[in-house]
């Protein structure tokens, strides 16, 4: 069964960078043909989309975030990661990874809270 | 790069039908047969309930449905059951990107 997880800090200071990674285990990035995606909720909001990788390195972006967001991804880990530069408090959401093709992602990891705070 | 449109919340009775629209424009939900449908309980990952506009994952009741007619996509739960409450997103492929709706809040009442 696919897993994913997300890691990285809770807290992240204004205009800062925001970095996490998400571990796949179940299977290898490299074999699978679909996405990995970035998207993020704020506390009592809305779903977001922020980006998705494929295992050449492809990436495609939400394009309100381009020029801050850059998703790269490690196939001999198995790991994707989220870059954020800049953030504000309105960066502040729960930060899920998952993999999808065409917008559905059928295997979501179960988030990480990251917090823009001094 | 707007937002999908949903109906902030839509309610009915165990038993019942209801009905979620999801409304875009030709460059997503119109342009492209990759709409998908989300089911999120609280403090919850999202769940994916239906993709490509029509298709249920394994494992996910036949009580689901969806459509799509021009740039408006549709949700269908029959036969509501109480643990179908809970908040529903539409998303949809874009021209290179990928958008969600607002979210839909079910309440059966």
């Amino acid at each position: 069964q696919l897993q994913l997880q997300e890691s990285g800090p809770g807290l992240v200071r204004p205009s800062e960078t925001l970095s996490l990674t998400c571990t796949v285990s179940g299977d290898s990035i490299s074999r699978n043909t679909h996405f990995w995606a970035w998207i993020r909720q704020p506390p009592g909001k809305g779903l977001e989309w922020i980006g998705s990788i494929n295992h050449s390195g492809n990436t495609y972006y939400k394009p309100s975030l381009k020029g801050r967001v850059t998703i790269s991804i490690d196939t001999s880990k198995n790991q994707f990661f989220l870059r954020l530069n800049s953030v504000t408090a309105a960066d502040t959401a729960m930060y899920y990874c998952a993999r999808e093709l065409g917008g559905a992602a059928d295997f979501w990891g179960r988030g990480t809270l990251v917090t823009v705070s001094s | 790069q707007s937002a999908l449109t949903q109906p902030r919340s839509v309610s009915g009775s165990p038993g019942q039908s209801v009905t979620i629209s999801c409304t875009g424009t030709s460059r997503d939900v119109g342009g492209y047969n990759y709409v998908s449908w989300y089911q999120q309980h609280p403090d919850k990952a999202p769940k994916l309930m239906i993709y490509d506009v029509i298709k249920r994952p394994s494992g996910v009741p036949d009580r689901f449905s969806g459509a799509k007619s021009g740039n408006t996509a549709s949700l269908t739960i029959s036969g509501l059951q109480a643990d179908d409450e809970g908040d529903y997103y539409c998303c949809s492929q874009a021209d290179d990107y990928v958008v969600f709706g607002g979210g839909t809040k079910l309440t059966v009442l």
